[in-house]
């Protein structure tokens, strides 16, 4: 079956620029999860979209947004670029609950300049 | 406030040997954890589980222990090969969070041959 599905792959932006990324998540997933990866950070968790609602969000500025389609596709967005939203933004999906555990995309590498 | 820690950036065993993998963290409402395995320009994938009601989950070559006293947990591999060098990261969940996870800052395991 077909994976989580996250575009673009690559993205660079301009500083003050805002910019959407979107995650496809697998088929009967219906619970998506954002996570951004900068070296030294790991991976710290944006926010958490279940059934177009949002379960959960992390401790990022209100320049980070998403929204989750009837059809669970989400998509995140950021406002107003800074250099330091530079990193590797990764969409995960799983089916409800903590013990199914995420399945990763492959991410989208934002470099802003 | 990083809640899991990975304080080995970096860890090489040769092939054939044990690989322990550790990982502390500090919020006693933590009561689900995972690791992932990551390779180079792709999302990290699910590796092993375990509850707190547990103490040792076995699935393969990889098992994790989990010392809930001390906060610890750690994954062992048993014998290495090198196919598993690779970026290791440990996750935590909080009761009733959802899927909220805090991911530690990650592991690069070399493997050689």
């Amino acid at each position: 079956k077909a994976g989580v599905t996250q575009t673009p792959r690559y993205l660079i932006k301009t500083r003050g620029q805002q910019v959407t990324l979107s995650c496809s998540p697998i088929s009967g997933h219906r619970s998506v999860s954002w996570y951004q990866q900068t070296p030294g950070q790991g991976l710290q968790f944006l926010f958490e979209y279940f059934s177009e609602t949002q379960r959960n969000k992390g401790n990022f500025p209100g320049r980070f947004s998403g929204r989750q389609f009837s059809n669970s596709r989400s998509e995140m967005n950021v406002s107003t670029l800074e250099l330091g939203d530079s990193a590797l933004y990764l969409c995960a999906s799983s089916l409800a609950t903590q013990v199914d555990g995420y399945t990763f995309g492959s991410g989208t590498r934002l470099t802003v300049v | 406030d990083q809640q899991v820690k990975q304080n080995s950036p970096s860890l090489s065993v040769q092939e054939g040997r044990i690989s322990i993998l550790n990982c502390d963290y500090t919020n006693s409402m933590f009561d689900y954890f995972l690791w992932y395995k990551k390779y180079p320009a792709e999302g990290p994938t699910f590796l092993i589980s375990i509850s707190s009601i547990k103490d040792k989950n076995e699935d393969g070559r990889f098992t994790v222990f989990l010392n809930k006293s001390a906060k610890h947990l750690s994954l062992h591999i048993v014998p290495s090969q090198p196919g598993d060098s690779a970026v290791y990261f440990c996750a935590a969940s909080p009761v009733g969070s959802g899927n909220q996870f805090y991911f530690g800052t990650g592991t690069s395991l070399t493997v050689i041959p």
